[in-house]
Formats: structure tokens, C-alpha cells, sequence
């Protein structure tokens, strides 16, 4: 079964600065999807950014950026220049390629909860 | 503003209370989701449906009953719940279950205490 780890509960960073967040998963598939959510008090689930795991080049999306390390299971968010609005539990998530049973499932890391310093 | 639209965000009930939460999409997503989530941990599948059908019950204890009365709709029916239940529920949609590298689309939640 595919397990997805967030090594660090809580994270904080000065405003304007880089932070990254760690996300590593275990599948024994070669095609899958990653994602990484962001949960702001507000409480909506958002997301931030998605990779096909057959795609060699990093996702981007604005400020947010992801170092996907296939080879080591690895799916780290580098957030640039951090802003009062960017704190928020973030989760990584796993999702297999496979569209039968509980492969449909979303699999969720335990979370990472960003505090940004003015 | 959220695409997928849930009501009511706050639901205060007794034990024996019968209520139901709504979740609404109007973006053409076939595939509908219920969430609960504890404080501070993620979101734990309950329910899937696709194509307004019921594909995926995470063994959820049969005072949650679900139901898909059309494409954009989704319902959670509750009754006789218990103060574990108290949660944050969420809903989600995504574009279908063929569709496997579309994201899921949440809404805000509904905040559930059980009295």
C-alpha cells in the first residue's frame, strides 16, 4: 500500500522569505499523480500544485514550486517570497494511476503547519 | 469563492437529531466526494460517487447515509450520531473517476458539534 510522509509537523517563516516543505511517499508504481493542498484556517481545502510522476520537469505555479526527486520518493513545496497569506496546514497527497477500487483514493500525508512572521 | 458550494457551515445537533448536509458544484464534475476531518489531521474518505452512483463507502457506520439525487447535488443524511462524529465535513468534486489527473475541488465545510 502506498504511504505518503510529512516529516515536519510545524514550519515558520519570516515574510518575503523561502521555505520548504518536505513530502516523501512509498508506492511500488511507476505512474502516479502527486498533489499538495493548502488548508488556511478559513478551512477550504485549495489546491496548490499537482505532478504526473511521468513528467520530468518540476510543477511551478507562481510562487510555489515543487523538486521532485523520483528515484528517492521525494515531493518537497518551495514556497518564494512567503506572504502573511500563505499560513496554512499544507498536505501532500499521493493518487495512483490506477482507476479501480481504492486506487482512486487520494492518499494524505499527516500535514505540515506554516506560520508566517511578519 | 469556492466552486463547490456547502450548507450549512455551522451544525449544532442533539444525538437524536436528524439533519442533513448539502454540497452543490456547478463546474460538470461527475465524481463527488464526502470528507471528515478531525483538527490538525487530514481529510478521511468517506463516500465516493460517480456518475451519481455510489462507488466507493470507506465502511462509514450507517447513521451517515449519503445520496446523489443528480449531477450537482450531494447530500449527507445524518441520524443518531455521536459526539466522536463532531467534525469538519467536507465535499469535493473532481472532473470523473476516468479523469485521473484532475484534482478534487473542495468546499468550505460544514463545522458539525454533536450535543
Amino acid at each position: 500500500a502506498q504511504t505518503v510522509t510529512q516529516s515536519q509537523p510545524e514550519m515558520s517563516v519570516q515574510e518575503a522569505e523561502t521555505v520548504t516543505l518536505s513530502c516523501t511517499y512509498d508506492t511500488s508504481e511507476s505512474d502516479y499523480y502527486l498533489f499538495w493542498y493548502k488548508q488556511p484556517p478559513s478551512r477550504q481545502m485549495i489546491l496548490v500544485i499537482r505532478q504526473e510522476a511521468y513528467k520530468q520537469q518540476n510543477a511551478t505555479e507562481n510562487r510555489f514550486s515543487v523538486n521532485f526527486q523520483k528515484a528517492a520518493k521525494s515531493f518537497s513545496l518551495k514556497i518564494s517570497d512567503s506572504q502573511l497569506g500563505d499560513a496554512a496546514m499544507y498536505f501532500c497527497a499521493y493518487r495512483s494511476y490506477l482507476n479501480a477500487g481504492n486506487n482512486r483514493k487520494l492518499i494524505w500525508g499527516l500535514g505540515t503547519s506554516l506560520a508566517v512572521n511578519p | 469563492d469556492t466552486e463547490v458550494t456547502q450548507t450549512p457551515k455551522h451544525l449544532v445537533m442533539g444525538m437524536t437529531n436528524k439533519k442533513s448536509l448539502k454540497c452543490e458544484q456547478h463546474m460538470g464534475h461527475r465524481a463527488m466526494y464526502w470528507y471528515k476531518q478531525k483538527a490538525k489531521k487530514p481529510p478521511e474518505l468517506m463516500f465516493v460517487y460517480s456518475y451519481e452512483k455510489l462507488s466507493i463507502n470507506e465502511s462509514v457506520p450507517s447513521r451517515f447515509s449519503p445520496e446523489c439525487p443528480n449531477s450537482s447535488l450531494l447530500n449527507l443524511h445524518l441520524h443518531a450520531l455521536q459526539p466522536e462524529d463532531s467534525a469538519l465535513y467536507l465535499c469535493a468534486s473532481s472532473q470523473g473517476a476516468t479523469a485521473l489527473n484532475q484534482p478534487q475541488h473542495f468546499g468550505d465545510g460544514t463545522r458539525l458539534s454533536i450535543l
